[in-house]
């Protein structure tokens, strides 16, 4: 049973523009939000983070939204950079378990 | 470079066959989880283990198993491997229970 579901698997943008990537969830227990950024061959990397008291986190170009109410996130990437193009990875944990639940993930491709 | 080691890289077997994955978090951290990434799939958790014991479980077959030792390391062991057992296996590790978790760079399993 996916309880976070991307159900955008590639994303195409031009270099400069905004890349909005999507997120969706169904275990209304959850409570943080993560988002990872994974190149080919290594291992994912923290991005950004959001907590559920929280509506909007900010860090440089990347911005995290949270809607408790549909049950969405979304990741706002601006202004995309070629060395932006990577599979992100959305995650969401469940304070009374210690796993995080990851979304299928969304490739990322910035165009020059 | 998230501090956190895994190996081998890289593991090519056969079926029926049992090889074991070796992570090592980053310093200070007490808490190793391991996932696996089958092909364009997102992550699954498998198990999560806290200073030595096991903490939550997930999707984990029961042809797999794994341990944390004193030192903090932990080892994933897959036996009687099956095709679909070909994956990308990651470790994370976190100080506590609830933080960000750092991911290993993976190692990839291949079963011929």
């Amino acid at each position: 049973d996916q309880q976070v579901k991307q159900n955008s698997p590639s994303l195409s943008v031009q270099e400069g523009r905004i890349s909005i990537l999507n997120c969706d969830y169904t275990n209304s227990m959850f409570d943080y939000f993560l988002w990872y950024k994974k190149y080919p061959a290594e291992g994912p990397t923290f991005l950004i983070s959001i907590s559920s008291i929280k509506d909007k986190n900010e860090d440089g170009r990347f911005t995290v939204f949270l809607n408790k109410s549909a049950k969405h996130l979304s990741l706002h990437i601006v202004p995309s950079q070629p060395g932006d193009s990577a599979v992100y990875f959305c995650a969401a944990s469940d304070p009374l378990d210690y796993k995080l639940s990851f979304g299928a993930g969304t490739t990322v491709t910035v165009r020059a | 470079d998230s501090g956190v080691t895994q190996t081998p890289k890289h593991l090519i077997t056969a079926t029926g066959q049992r090889v074991t994955l070796r992570c090592s978090p980053r310093s200070g951290d007490l808490s190793v989880y391991w996932y696996q990434q089958s092909l364009d799939q997102g992550l699954q958790f498998l198990i999560q283990y806290y200073n030595g014991e096991e903490r939550a479980k997930g999707n984990i077959l029961e042809r797999f198993s794994a341990q944390q030792f004193p030192d903090l390391h932990s080892e994933l062991n897959l036996s009687s491997l099956e095709l679909g057992d070909s994956a990308l296996y990651f470790c994370a590790s976190t100080r506590q229970g609830l933080d960000t978790q750092y991911f290993g760079p993976g190692t990839r399993l291949t079963v011929l």
